[in-house]
């Protein structure tokens, strides 16, 4: 069983769609984050759920909405998707904060044309 | 903006040699240092969490080091591998709850 997986683990998409990438982990951690991996390789926090609250939300566009059904799960939603949105995003989580190491899903690529 | 800064950028390092590399970071405000392991094509993988100035971790023939008041950690590979190309992110994080990733340093062994 993979502990933390993302579906689509590849997205190609046109300019202008909305579209939603899913989170899941069941090490039954209590917090879950979404990075963006950018063009010069740098991993960026988005958005980190603890306990399906949102505690951190970076500079991202509004177009971005995540949503955290429950502590299982965290999806990422993007409207009206744009070139530079092309990117691989990485879905983590982790049991608190701080001095715990996160756990990766294995990223979703995507790409707007 | 945080600045976390890793040295080398790439590293070419003959198999059973050994290496290390350097991660630097503000020592203000800190409150722990992660080293994650990139795989090409995978996802990465904790390597160690570390939070007080002295800190020494091991893991097989991998370890670090952690000097927080000048602000720098070492990770050190004994006796290089193949499997061990990866590249290495190191990811301090400070009181405002959110990890700032390195761009890492990218280790190829070279058979």
């Amino acid at each position: 069983d993979t502990a933390v997986s993302q579906t689509p683990k590849y997205l190609v998409t046109q300019m202008g769609n909305d579209k939603s990438i899913k989170c899941e982990q069941n090490l039954g951690h209590d917090t879950m984050y979404w990075y963006k991996q950018d063009s010069k390789k740098f991993l960026k926090i988005m958005f980190s759920y603890n306990n399906k609250e949102l505690i951190i939300n970076e500079t991202v566009p509004n177009r971005f909405s995540p949503k955290s059904p429950d502590k299982a799960h965290l999806n990422l939603h993007i409207n009206s998707l744009e070139l530079g949105d092309s990117a691989v995003y990485f879905c983590a989580s982790s049991q608190g904060t701080g001095n715990r190491e996160l756990f990766f899903g294995e990223g979703s690529r995507l790409t707007v044309l | 903006i945080l600045n976390v800064e890793q040295s080398p950028q790439s590293l070419h390092v003959q198999e059973g040699d050994s290496t290390n590399f350097t991660c630097s970071f503000p020592s203000s405000n800190f409150y722990a240092l992660h080293w994650y392991r990139w795989e090409t094509a995978k996802s990465p993988e904790a390597l160690f969490v570390m939070t007080l100035n002295g800190d020494e971790k091991k893991k097989g023939r991998i370890s670090a080091t952690l000097n927080t008041k000048e602000g720098y950690s070492y990770l050190y590979i004994k006796g290089s591998q193949p499997e061990d190309s990866a590249t290495y992110l190191c990811a301090p994080h400070f009181g405002n709850e959110k990890l700032t990733f390195g761009t890492g340093t990218r280790l190829t062994i070279i058979p």
